[in-house]
């Protein structure tokens, strides 16, 4: 595609539900990022996949979110047992693999705006 | 604790007038840094990316500066438009952090006509 997609762009759950969120990345591109975005707060980096490997889980918020890639390409970030705090959107990015100089621009996703009642 | 701190954090201006954003670091060791426009409901888009030895970097109206002895880096916007109503951020990369970032909390603009 054109560009990263991320599906849906809203979602609204009630606490305690379990939620998926879907990251399509431009083809080609090995390296996919999941962030978070609070209101009015700036990103929060919460996991990195370089191929289908996930080399730093250390931003995930707690055991509650996991995320995986298949194919070195979609990539989906799940969240169990919903809280209210988890309330933000959820951006997706993806760049070419790592070079030495490090350059690789991510380009971002739409997000995903999740509410959680 | 690496970290990138803007200033102001809201701004409004006229149409037509121009204005300066600021972004000061303290990501060490440096690698480069990116201002992003991100538009509401949008993702980020990358306006300019400055490495150690760059100093001024234009993008049409849009100007970054980087001083990597102060570690401080500014965004110019020249003849505002109304389509430079967004949120600016300020993106540091290290070069020990694999290819993740460190975001400042950004700048919100709002130009009136």
């Amino acid at each position: 595609g054109a560009g990263v997609s991320q599906s849906p762009s809203n979602k609204v759950t009630e606490k305690g539900k379990d939620v998926e969120l879907r990251c399509d990345p431009i083809s080609g591109h090995t390296a996919l990022y999941w962030y978070r975005q609070s209101l009015g707060q700036g990103l929060e980096f919460l996991i990195y996949f370089q191929g289908n490997s996930a080399p730093d889980k250390s931003g995930l918020p707690s055991d509650r979110f996991s995320a995986e890639r298949t194919g070195g390409s979609v990539s989906t970030l799940t969240i169990q047992r919903t809280q209210q705090e988890d309330s933000a959107v959820y951006l997706c990015a993806s760049s070419l693999a790592l070079s030495s100089g490090g350059q690789n621009e991510q380009f971002f996703g739409p997000g995903t705006r999740l509410t959680v009642l | 604790k690496n970290q990138v701190e803007q200033s102001p954090q809201s701004l409004i201006i006229l149409e037509g007038k121009n204005c300066t954003l600021q972004c000061n670091y303290t990501v060490s060791p440096f690698s480069n840094l990116r201002w992003y426009k991100q538009d509401t409901g949008r993702g980020p888009v990358s306006l300019t990316i400055m490495t150690f030895s760059e100093n001024t970097k234009s993008n049409g109206r849009y100007t970054a500066t980087l001083d990597a002895d102060t570690k401080q880096s500014s965004l110019h916007i020249t003849a505002s438009q109304l389509s430079d109503s967004a949120s600016y951020i300020c993106v540091v990369r290290a070069n020990n952090a694999g290819n993740m970032l460190t975001f400042g909390g950004g700048t919100r603009l709002m130009v009136k006509p």
